[in-house]
């Protein structure tokens, strides 16, 4: 049972376009969610988080979005760039005893192209 | 090195054989944890530590798979007798505290491409 889903497998935007980036789940005892950008051979690298008291949350060119009546968030880049390309990872933890506990979704492949 | 180092980065054993991963986290961070990912598949939870104490090895997927963290540094997944369905990407996490409390990123390795043949 997938409690955190990215739907799209793969996403193509232009340079210097709007990418975004979606992740749905079902757990509500998620408060905590993050975004992860993974290079094939590396490890994941930490994007960008939200808390479930706020509905955005921007740094630089990456904004995340937080809905959490729909259970659903986002991802926007803006503008695109081609060292963008890489698999974005949505992740959540739970308040309670489980807080350490991240779950993911499968990854979306972006491919941002010149 | 500042970051999550992982060895081996790459792994390759004969099915039966035993493997042993090693993760040196961020001097100081206090959580510690394993992810396995699979091909195709997110990042699956395996264990979590807090110090040298496994509050939570339920992500473990036998009894062949143990992990064990000394001195509040250095942790060691061990898979025995190894079967081909372990192959995958096995990284190891650390953060200063435990993400949901401190509302902190967990820092990753690169991760051990583990080929069970």
């Amino acid at each position: 049972d997938q409690q955190v889903k990215q739907n799209s497998p793969s996403l193509s935007v232009q340079e210097g376009r709007i990418s975004i980036l979606n992740c749905d789940y079902t757990n509500s005892m998620f408060d905590y969610f993050l975004w992860y950008k993974k290079y094939p051979a590396e490890g994941p690298t930490f994007l960008i988080s939200i808390s479930s008291i706020k509905d955005k949350n921007e740094d630089g060119r990456f904004t995340v979005f937080l809905n959490k009546s729909a259970k659903h968030l986002s991802l926007h880049i803006v503008p695109s760039q081609p060292g963008d390309s890489a698999v974005y990872f949505c992740a959540a933890s739970p308040s309670g005893g489980s807080n350490y506990k991240l779950t993911f979704g499968k990854g979306t492949l972006l491919t941002v192209n010149p | 090195g500042a970051g999550v180092s992982q060895s081996p980065s790459n792994k390759v054993t004969e099915k039966g054989k035993d493997v042993e991963l090693r993760c040196d986290p961020i001097s100081g961070h206090t959580a510690l944890y394993w992810y396995r990912q699979s091909l195709g598949q997110g990042l699956e939870f395996l264990i979590y530590f807090q110090g040298n104490s496994a509050p939570d090895k339920s992500g473990l997927p036998s009894d062949r798979f143990s992990a064990e963290r000394t001195g509040g540094s250095v942790s060691t997944l061990t898979i025995q007798r190894t079967q081909q369905e372990d192959s995958a990407v096995y990284l190891c996490a650390s953060s200063l505290v435990p993400t949901g409390v401190g509302n902190t990123e967990a820092f990753f390795g690169q991760g051990t491409r583990l080929t069970v043949v």
